[in-house]
C-alpha cells in the first residue's frame, strides 16, 4: 500500500495566486481529512469528507478556502486567492470507518506552502 | 472549553534514557485518546489510541498510560534512541454524533542526543 499521496511536496508561490493541493487516500479509507500545520497553531482540522461528502467544514479560515472530493481516490483543496498568512504544512489524512470510533488516521506527507 | 494541554513543550535526553511526556485534557464527551509520533518533515504516525476502559497500552518502546478520573495521559518511552527524535502530539476525540471531532494538542518536542 502507498499510503496517502500528496502532491505537490512544495509549492512557493505570491500572493493572490491561485494554489490548489491534491490528495489520494488509501484505497477503502472513507473518511478523508485537510489540516494544516503551523508553528503558531499547531495542527488544526480544515474539513473532512464521509463517502465524498463535506461533513463538517467550520475549520476552513474563510471562503478563500474549498475543498471537494469528486471520488472517492482524489480530493483538492484550493486557495484562491492566497495570502502570505495562508503560507503552512497542508496534510490530509484517511481513515476507515470499519474500526469505529478507534479508527487509525494515516497521514500523507504534506505539502509545504508558501505565499510570498 | 475543550482543550489539550502537553508538557514539557520540548525535552533533551541522552540515548538509552527514559522519558515520560504529559497529556492534560478538559475534553467532554470523552471518547478516545491518540498519541501521534511526528518526524521532521513528515505526517504524524499513531502510536497508541486509548479508549475510557483502558489504563495502559504499548506499541514497542512506547507505553501510554490514561487516567479518566484525573483527565490525564502519559507517554513513556524506554531506552530512547536518536530515531526517537521527534514531536510527539497528545490527540482526544470528542464522542458526538459524528464522531469525527479532535483536539489537538501543542505537541512536545524531543530530542536524543548521542
Amino acid at each position: 500500500d502507498a499510503g496517502v499521496i500528496q502532491s505537490p511536496r512544495h509549492e512557493v508561490t505570491e500572493m493572490g495566486q491561485e494554489v490548489t493541493l491534491r490528495c489520494k487516500p488509501i484505497s477503502g479509507h472513507d473518511y478523508l481529512f485537510w489540516y494544516r500545520q503551523t508553528m503558531m497553531r499547531g495542527l488544526e482540522l480544515l474539513i473532512y469528507f464521509n463517502n465524498n461528502v463535506p461533513i463538517d467544514d467550520s475549520g476552513m479560515p474563510e471562503d478563500r478556502f474549498s475543498a471537494k472530493m469528486p471520488n472517492a481516490s482524489f480530493s483538492t483543496l484550493k486557495i484562491q486567492p492566497s495570502e502570505p498568512r495562508d503560507s503552512a504544512v497542508y496534510f490530509c489524512a484517511s481513515s476507515s470507518s470499519r474500526q469505529g470510533q478507534t479508527d487509525t488516521q494515516y497521514f500523507g506527507p504534506g505539502t509545504r506552502l508558501t505565499v510570498l | 472549553k475543550n482543550q489539550v494541554e502537553q508538557s514539557p513543550q520540548s525535552l533533551i535526553i541522552l540515548e538509552g534514557k527514559n522519558c515520560t511526556l504529559q497529556c492534560n485534557y478538559t475534553v467532554s464527551p470523552f471518547s478516545n485518546l491518540r498519541w501521534y509520533k511526528q518526524d521532521t518533515g513528515r505526517g504524524p504516525v499513531s502510536l497508541t489510541i486509548m479508549t475510557f476502559s483502558e489504563n495502559t497500552k504499548s506499541n514497542g518502546r512506547y507505553t501510554a498510560t490514561l487516567d479518566a478520573d484525573t483527565k490525564q495521559s502519559s507517554l513513556h518511552i524506554t531506552a530512547s534512541q536518536l530515531s526517537d527524535s521527534a514531536s510527539y502530539i497528545c490527540v482526544v476525540r470528542v464522542r458526538d454524533n459524528y464522531g469525527q471531532n479532535f483536539v489537538f494538542g501543542p505537541g512536545t518536542r524531543l530530542s536524543v542526543l548521542p
